[in-house]
């Protein structure tokens, strides 16, 4: 679904470094989402926004923060890059009942 | 908070034959309950959902049922194809319009 779009799509990085991943969203919609995909774990919710003034946490926020800079724009850092943070990355919008995924960014932390 | 629990993690089923996974829920008060699939390095897409006034739900070769009281709902894909294997997620939705995943199965559809 090109309507929700994620940078990069591949990362590696090294412990300690800041990263930032980024998405843009055409859809108009005010609720965007952050989530991780591990395997075995399904999918878990890290930050999450109903409009460009209210950031929520998630079940697993800590070690990231976001930024919601417009509707279409919601970004995702880690500031000190971990190795247990190596996982896929989704961002998400949603109308009041579907969920849209991005395609999805690869982190590898090492 | 809501806790999403899914059964089986992996299934495996001949061509033509029915595949069943299922969700609880924790949350009562959840009213809403999207099953998505995830093909090999794709993005989760809908399939199928419910909401909490309706028992079931048909599209095709794809059902799902809700039991209220029990805190259950299933998904049922019948005359399966090998276009089917795939990972299945089930979710719910919260009165704070938060989604809660399930951990997924992984369904191989034998041809």
């Amino acid at each position: 679904d090109a309507d929700v779009t994620q940078t990069p799509r591949n990362r590696i990085t090294k412990t300690g470094k800041r990263i930032m991943l980024e998405c843009s969203q055409t859809k108009g919609h005010d609720r965007m989402y952050w989530y991780r995909q591990d395997p075995g774990l399904g999918l878990r919710l890290i930050y999450y926004s109903f409009d460009v003034k209210d950031i929520n946490k998630g079940e697993i926020s800590d070690g990231y923060s976001v930024s919601r800079q417009a509707q279409a724009k919601f970004s995702l850092s880690l500031e000190s890059a971990i190795p247990n943070q190596t996982a896929l990355y989704f961002c998400a919008t949603s109308s009041p009942n579907e969920q849209f995924f991005g395609p999805g960014t690869r982190l590898t932390v090492l | 908070g809501e806790n999403v629990e899914q059964h089986p993690s992996t299934l495996s089923v001949q061509e033509g034959d029915s595949a069943v996974i299922k969700c609880t829920y924790s949350d009562s008060a959840s009213n809403y309950f999207p099953w998505y699939k995830q093909e090999l390095g794709k993005r989760p897409q809908l399939i199928i959902d419910i909401r909490s006034n309706v028992g079931e739900k048909k599209d095709q070769r794809i059902a799902v049922t809700l039991n209220k009281t029990a805190k259950h709902f299933s998904l049922h894909i019948t005359e399966t194809q090998p276009e089917d294997s795939a990972v299945y997620f089930c979710a719910a939705r919260d009165t704070g319009n938060q989604f809660y995943f399930g951990t997924g199965t992984s369904l191989t559809v034998i041809p």
